[in-house]
C-alpha cells in the first residue's frame, strides 16, 4: 500500500446512476488530486485541492463533482455519466503545492454501461 | 496541445537487454522531470527524477539523461528483467504551477524471459 487508499477498486454503473469514489490518505499531505487515466492517453488532471480548498477544475464536465471534507479525504461524485467516461480514476496526494512528491492510489476502474 | 511527448508507445526487449524510453517537452519553464512506473492494477509510482541543472542521474539500474537545449530527456535501464514489465510515464512540472504534473502518453514495456 502506498498510503493512498481508493475505494471501490472496480465500479460498474449505468448512465442514470449516481455513485461516489472515495480517496483517503494518512500521509499528512495537504494537496489532493483526481486524475483520469484512459488507454493510450496521458493522465489527465481533473481537480486539485489544497488545504481542502479547490484550486483547480480542469474544465471537467459537471457530471463529475468533487468534495474534500478534510485534508485526508477526497470524493468524486458521479451522476449521469457517459460510456466515454469509462476509465481508471486515480487519486494522488502531495505534501503541498510546490512539493514534487506525488503519491498515487491504485485507482478505481470505472465502467459506464 | 501535448506538452510532453513520449516514445515509443510500446517496447519489447529481451531479458538482460537495455530499455530506452524518450520524452520531449515544449515548455522551457518546466523544472522537474520524473519518471513513473505503473504495474497493472496499481497506480503510478515514482521511479526516478531529475532537475535541469544536471545532465544525468543514476539510481541503481536506472539512468535519466537530460538534454536541456534539445528539450529532451530519456530513461535508460540496463539488465532488463521480466519484473520490469510495466507502463512507464515521463512527466514534467514547474514550481510556479504548484508542481502539478504534465504526463506523457506512456510506454508499455515487455521484457521477455
Amino acid at each position: 500500500e502506498t498510503g493512498v487508499t481508493q475505494t471501490p477498486r472496480h465500479l460498474v454503473m449505468g448512465m442514470t446512476n449516481k455513485k461516489s469514489l472515495k480517496c483517503e490518505q494518512h500521509l499528512g499531505h495537504n494537496a489532493m488530486y483526481w486524475y483520469k487515466q484512459s488507454a493510450k492517453k496521458p493522465l489527465e488532471l481533473m481537480f486539485v485541492y489544497n488545504f481542502k480548498e479547490q484550486t483547480e477544475n480542469n474544465s471537467v464536465p459537471s457530471r463529475f463533482s468533487p468534495e474534500c471534507p478534510n485534508s485526508s479525504h477526497l470524493f468524486l461524485h458521479l451522476h449521469t455519466l457517459q460510456p466515454e467516461d469509462s476509465a481508471l480514476y486515480l487519486c494522488a496526494s502531495n505534501p503541498g503545492e510546490g512539493h514534487y512528491g506525488y503519491t498515487f492510489g491504485s485507482g478505481t476502474r470505472l465502467t459506464v454501461v | 496541445q501535448q506538452q510532453v511527448k513520449q516514445s515509443p508507445q510500446s517496447l519489447i526487449v529481451q531479458k538482460g537487454g537495455i530499455s530506452i524510453i524518450n520524452c520531449a517537452y515544449e515548455n522551457t519553464a518546466f523544472d522537474y522531470f520524473p519518471w513513473y512506473q505503473q504495474f497493472p492494477g496499481k497506480g503510478p509510482a515514482l521511479l526516478i527524477a531529475i532537475r535541469p541543472d544536471v545532465s544525468e542521474k543514476k539510481e541503481g539500474r536506472f539512468t535519466i539523461s537530460f538534454n536541456k537545449s534539445a528539450k529532451q530527456f530519456s530513461l535508460h535501464f540496463k539488465d532488463s528483467q521480466p519484473g520490469d514489465s510495466a507502463t512507464y510515464f515521463c512527466a514534467a512540472s514547474r514550481e510556479t504551477s504548484g508542481s502539478r504534473l504534465t504526463f506523457g502518453e506512456g510506454t508499455q514495456l515487455t521484457v521477455n524471459p
